[in-house]
């Protein structure tokens, strides 16, 4: 049974500060990371992806990998308002093939 | 690019009847289709993978003959909920492959259907 655990929340982070997300995951098979934004009511939108050990940075977002813990995490700087959303985890063992594992998401809230 | 669009954005049926729900990748070819389930407060699950010109692939505890899905071109995917009931009332995802490294997912903004 894959799985993939994310601290649900609420995350309250003050305005313009950084926010940090993470995600563990079970199967060590794991190829693919994925962080997806989902506002109340709406479909996830993809945020990034990251298939390699280490960071990798989008602008304000960067993305981290450590596949010996088995953990994904999303900084996110300067948080906006506009950030306050739940943030998925989602993870593909197959190369793309198969579906993705989603986690249950952390609700993060920005205070401005 | 990868825009996935999906229709009805939001149904309301009665008990009994069937709702079909579209799946369309409008900038990209998808070969691969995926239809989730998302109930208020849970996460997403991947109910089936649709593969264009093949059976469908069904999760574990999805009743295939209860959601019929069918990927007729590179571009379109349908599911139907057939004899709607009450507890099938969730939001409805769909997501189309799009050819990468890694191979990436778009979703479409989601049918929400509430059966009465």
């Amino acid at each position: 049974q894959k799985e993939v655990e994310q601290n649900s929340g609420p995350l309250s982070v003050p305005e313009g500060a950084i926010a940090s997300l993470n995600c563990t995951y079970s199967d060590r098979g794991s190829q693919s990371f994925f962080w997806y934004r989902q506002y109340s009511g709406k479909s996830p939108e993809l945020i990034m992806f990251i298939y390699s050990n280490g960071d990798k940075e989008d602008g304000r977002f960067t993305a981290q990998l450590n596949k010996a813990s088995q953990y994904v995490s999303l900084l996110i700087r300067d948080s906006q308002p506009s950030d306050s959303a739940t943030y998925l985890c989602a993870v593909n063992s197959g190369g793309g093939a198969d579906g993705l594992t989603f986690g249950k998401g952390t609700h993060l809230i920005i205070q401005p | 690019g990868a825009v996935v669009s999906q229709h009805p954005s939001w149904v309301i049926c009665k008990s009994g009847t069937s709702v079909k729900i579209e799946c369309r990748s409008l900038d990209f070819q998808a070969t691969t289709m995926f239809w989730y389930r998302q109930f208020p407060k849970q996460s997403l699950m991947l109910m089936a993978t649709s593969n264009e010109g093949s059976k469908a692939t069904y999760e574990q505890g999805v009743e295939k003959d209860k959601f019929l899905i069918n990927h007729a071109s590179l571009t379109l995917s349908t599911l139907t909920v057939t004899s709607a009931h009450p507890e099938d009332s969730s939001f409805y995802i769909c997501s189309a492959r799009s050819s990468g490294v890694p191979d990436t997912q778009y979703f479409g903004p989601g049918t929400r259907l509430t059966v009465l």
